[in-house]
């Protein structure tokens, strides 16, 4: 796999349903990063993974958001109970190792909650 | 003060002009600058990528990184319509360890008008 894969592409959610988004790396890399970009807002960290571990979550709102890496499959970015402030485009970047400077980015999940 | 600032825009400009973006941040532990570009709903593609101080130059395009007076810029020369994208600059702590989370501007919406 030579690119991050992120699917699906565009999700519609009522209010009060689960969102997930889930986040393919590219091959051989185990470390991935999720930001969230809110309009009039720009692109924001949220959580920062390895895999089975969960290094930085500090830019994760406290309720409704989780996070998980397994050791296999994709990694996954679970809002529960959605609301329409979660609206937005979420891009995940993946790297072979931490301390990467550039991992390369997906092309994004976009969440319209109706 | 945001930790990252810059100017959204839009900046409208015929083909052929020289385009200047620029950033400015607070956080003096910074190394790592970055200058993406972004499509309409696409995901970030990296431009330039700088440590520390100084400029690069990689063919239209020149970064140039201020360290004391914490400004970064994105020169292009010869712009075309094929430039037309929203430019958003990113820094990262090497302070951080392995952790390089990136801490984005607005992004500034371009318009190159053949």
């Amino acid at each position: 796999n030579a690119d991050v894969m992120q699917n699906p592409r565009h999700l519609v959610r009522r209010r009060g349903q689960e969102a997930r988004l889930r986040c393919s790396p590219m091959k051989g890399h185990s470390h991935v990063y999720w930001y969230r970009q809110l309009p009039e807002e720009g692109l924001k960290f949220m959580v920062y993974l390895q895999k089975e571990n969960i290094i930085d979550e500090s830019g994760m709102p406290k309720e409704r958001f989780s996070a998980e890496f397994p050791k296999e499959g994709p990694s996954i970015l679970r809002i529960q109970q959605v609301v329409r402030g979660d609206s937005a485009a979420y891009f995940c970047a993946s790297s072979p190792f931490g301390g990467d400077p550039i991992p390369p980015f997906g092309p994004g999940t976009r969440l319209t909650v109706l | 003060q945001k930790e990252v600032e810059q100017d959204p825009g839009p900046l409208s400009v015929p083909e052929g002009a020289i385009v200047s973006l620029n950033c400015t941040y607070s956080n003096s532990a910074f190394q790592y600058f970055m200058w993406y570009r972004q499509y309409s709903r696409k995901g970030p593609e990296l431009l330039m990528y700088t440590y520390s101080s100084g400029n690069k130059e990689d063919g239209r395009f020149t970064a140039q990184v201020d360290k004391s007076s914490k400004y970064i810029s994105l020169f292009i020369r010869d712009s075309q319509p094929s430039d037309s994208a929203t430019y958003l600059c990113a820094m990262s702590d090497e302070n951080a360890g392995n952790n390089r989370k990136l801490i984005w501007g607005l992004g500034t919406s371009l318009a190159v008008n053949p």
